[in-house]
């Protein structure tokens, strides 16, 4: 039951450039996405959220795009920090109620 | 700034032992979480509390599962008798009202079952 894909397992990007990060969903019932930051032995930080009544929102180097009519949510970070390697998952939610998470992808940045 | 704790950060423990992991989350918060990682896999979400019950459980959380919040502050994830496939990184979330969005996630407890 894979509601919620992210089909790139890794990426990795140029210190100073835009790193874009990728996610798809299936069920059109979630009302809510989010994209939450991990490091390694540390708990998921969340980052930043968007409403399925938007299709765009920014919170300073981050800007997540949502496509209803393509079920596909973008994160882009720009520009990227060293301190942005992380793994990313994106998660989505249905009435305030439990997160469904992706599979994550782990962003490296490059100096 | 406030941050959800979960004690022991790695717990080993032999096949069919009953295991308690334990959560203090956020304060001020009303409802709570367990999610799950196995690794290489995604986070599944486990449980949800309010209100001194169970608001919801995924398929995951059988017979084998409880939880408690015995006080104000703990909650608790009991794994009755472990098996090998309960190996995982045990995350408690909670999150201060129905309108939040997100969740404040702990460092999580990862549990060996050997």
């Amino acid at each position: 039951d894979q509601q919620v894909k992210q089909n790139s397992p890794s990426l990795s990007v140029q210190e100073g450039r835009i790193s874009i990060l990728n996610c798809d969903y299936t069920n059109s019932m979630f009302d809510y996405f989010l994209w939450y930051k991990k490091y390694p032995a540390e708990g998921p930080t969340f980052l930043i959220s968007i409403s399925s009544i938007k299709d765009k929102n920014e919170d300073g180097r981050f800007t997540v795009f949502l496509n209803k009519s393509a079920k596909h949510l973008s994160l882009h970070i720009v520009p990227s920090q060293p301190g942005d390697s992380a793994v990313y998952f994106c998660a989505a939610s249905f009435g305030n109620e439990k997160l469904t998470f992706g599979t994550g992808t782990r962003l490296t940045i490059i100096p | 700034e406030p941050e959800v704790t979960q004690t022991p950060s790695h717990q080993v423990t032999q096949m069919g032992q009953e295991v308690i992991l334990r959560c203090v989350p956020i304060s001020n918060h009303l409802y709570f979480y367990w999610y799950r990682q196995i690794l290489g896999q995604k986070v599944e979400f486990l449980v949800s509390f309010y209100n001194n019950e169970i608001s919801e459980k995924s398929e995951i959380f059988d017979d084998q599962f409880s939880v408690e919040r015995p006080d104000g502050s703990n909650f608790t994830l009991k794994i009755r008798s472990t098996k090998l496939e309960d190996s995982a990184m045990y995350f408690c979330a909670s999150r201060e009202r129905q309108g939040e969005i997100w969740a404040f996630f702990g460092q999580g407890t990862r549990l060996t079952v050997v």
